[in-house]
């Protein structure tokens, strides 16, 4: 079974630019989820979607930052315009209804603003 | 506010002695205690949870044991292993979303 898959691995933008990044979640899990670990510091939640609706983005920075998930499938992140301090790495993670605290994380995707 | 603390950033073992991992949480609302451990460059990979109406929970040489009075959690790792060497973080489940701690580097040497 394919795990958590996150897109791209890297991403390297300037100040005020846009970036997108796309989360591919396990097949059949319902609940999706965005983290972000910024200067190695602790892992903080952005938001959780249930399959296409937004459950809690209460994690959320600003209003520079807007995620989707159309169809209740893959999921995108947008950031814009990129700030310095959005630098990280920003995490996807996904979980079955039914065992919802076991969150299974993708690689991530590390974001530099430059 | 920082509700799931790991006072300690770093540990080494000897290979085959216990590993032992703590974490400190300050809500008693949490309703699930999970560990991960990371490698660099990769996501956190699941290790083991436990639910708040237990104190134990085993799977192979990892056993996670949570005192809800002393809001404690900890991780047993034994025999360790060259491959445990890894960050280790404890993350605490409240209102569906997961805190981390700031994770603990373990080296694990021959």
């Amino acid at each position: 079974e394919a795990g958590v898959t996150q897109f791209p691995s890297h991403s390297v933008i300037e100040k005020g630019q846009t970036v997108t990044l796309r989360c591919d979640p396990i097949s059949g899990h319902d609940n999706l989820y965005w983290y972000r670990r910024v200067m190695g510091k602790e892992i903080k939640f952005l938001l959780h979607f249930v399959k296409e609706s937004k459950q809690d983005e209460s994690g959320m920075p600003n209003n520079r930052f807007l995620a989707e998930r159309t169809g209740g499938t893959y999921s995108t992140l947008k950031v814009q315009p990129a700030e310095l301090e959005d630098s990280g790495v920003y995490f996807c993670a996904s979980s079955h209804f039914r065992t919802s605290y076991e969150q299974y994380f993708g690689p991530g995707t590390r974001l530099t603003v430059t | 506010d920082q509700q799931v603390k790991q006072n300690s950033p770093s540990l080494s073992v000897q290979e085959g002695r216990i590993s032992i991992l703590n974490c400190d949480y300050t809500n008693s609302m949490f309703d699930y205690f999970l560990w991960y451990k990371k490698y660099p460059a990769e996501g956190p990979t699941f290790l083991i949870s436990i639910s708040s109406i237990k104190d134990k929970n085993e799977d192979g040489r990892f056993t996670v044991f949570l005192n809800k009075s002393a809001k404690h959690l900890s991780l047993h790792i034994v025999p360790s292993q060259p491959g445990d060497s890894a960050v280790y973080f404890c993350a605490v489940r409240g209102w569906g979303k997961l805190q981390f701690g700031a994770g603990t580097q373990v080296v694990v040497t021959p």
